[in-house]
């Protein structure tokens, strides 16, 4: 079983719908990532939390930590949201911390 | 702010070869990490450094190196290519110590035939 579990592996949405993807984990962990992954490569940070709630925009994480869990999700999902996202957990720490990575979660929101 | 550069932003070489592959990271971060993500084993953890000094690695063989210079810029280095190590190789940088958000750069797609 992998330390980070991502659900679901693919998603299809119409323009407009909510979105949720979801991350387990199965380590203590001191922060938790969520990036985006456009076509062509390039990653992009979203967030990094651990505790709580973040907000940016259409987009929303939580993470709960006593249940190892966080999802990420998008208000009015709109075609270009479509991409990949990767949860990525830190655990450890100091200089001998581990980065663990989700398999990723490839959504694709049709006009 | 200019943002985190990769070059070359593909390279193919051939088995048993050696290749190094350099990012630049965003003025005045000190943290450049490397991340190797191919479709099989998705995206993993090479190695981090900070001011100069390797600070974290990640479970990959030693024919992985890097290096970091003066100017937080750094390298990775690969020796003795394998077929597997036909990968897309990202960097990322960060402020200083802690968990703090990482930016990445646009990666190297590399090609072993």
């Amino acid at each position: 079983k992998n330390e980070v579990e991502q659900s679901p592996q693919n998603l299809t949405a119409q323009e407009g719908e909510f979105i949720t993807i979801n991350c387990s984990y199965s380590v203590g962990i001191s922060a938790l990532h969520w990036l985006q992954q456009h076509p062509g490569g390039g990653i992009v940070s979203l967030f990094m939390l651990s505790s709580g709630k973040k907000k940016h925009g259409r987009l929303i994480a939580t993470i709960n930590i006593q249940e190892k869990h966080s999802s990420l999700h998008i208000t009015a999902s709109h075609p270009r949201d479509s991409a990949v996202y990767i949860c990525a957990v830190r655990s450890g720490g100091g200089s001998n911390y581990k980065l663990t990575f989700g398999k990723g979660t490839l959504l694709t929101v049709n006009p | 702010k200019a943002g985190v550069t990769q070059t070359p932003r593909y390279l193919i070489k051939t088995r048993g070869q050696q290749v190094t592959l350099s990012c630049s990271p965003i003025s005045g971060h000190r943290s450049v990490s490397w991340y190797q993500q191919t479709p099989g084993q998705g995206l993993q953890f090479l190695f981090e450094y900070f001011s100069e000094t390797q600070r974290n690695k990640g479970n990959f063989p030693g024919r992985f190196s890097g290096r970091q210079f003066s100017n937080s810029r750094s390298e990775m280095n690969v020796s003795t290519l394998e077929l597997g190590d036909s990968a897309l190789y990202l960097c990322a940088s960060r402020r200083d110590k802690g968990p703090y958000e990482q930016y990445f750069g646009p990666g190297t797609r590399l090609t072993v035939t």
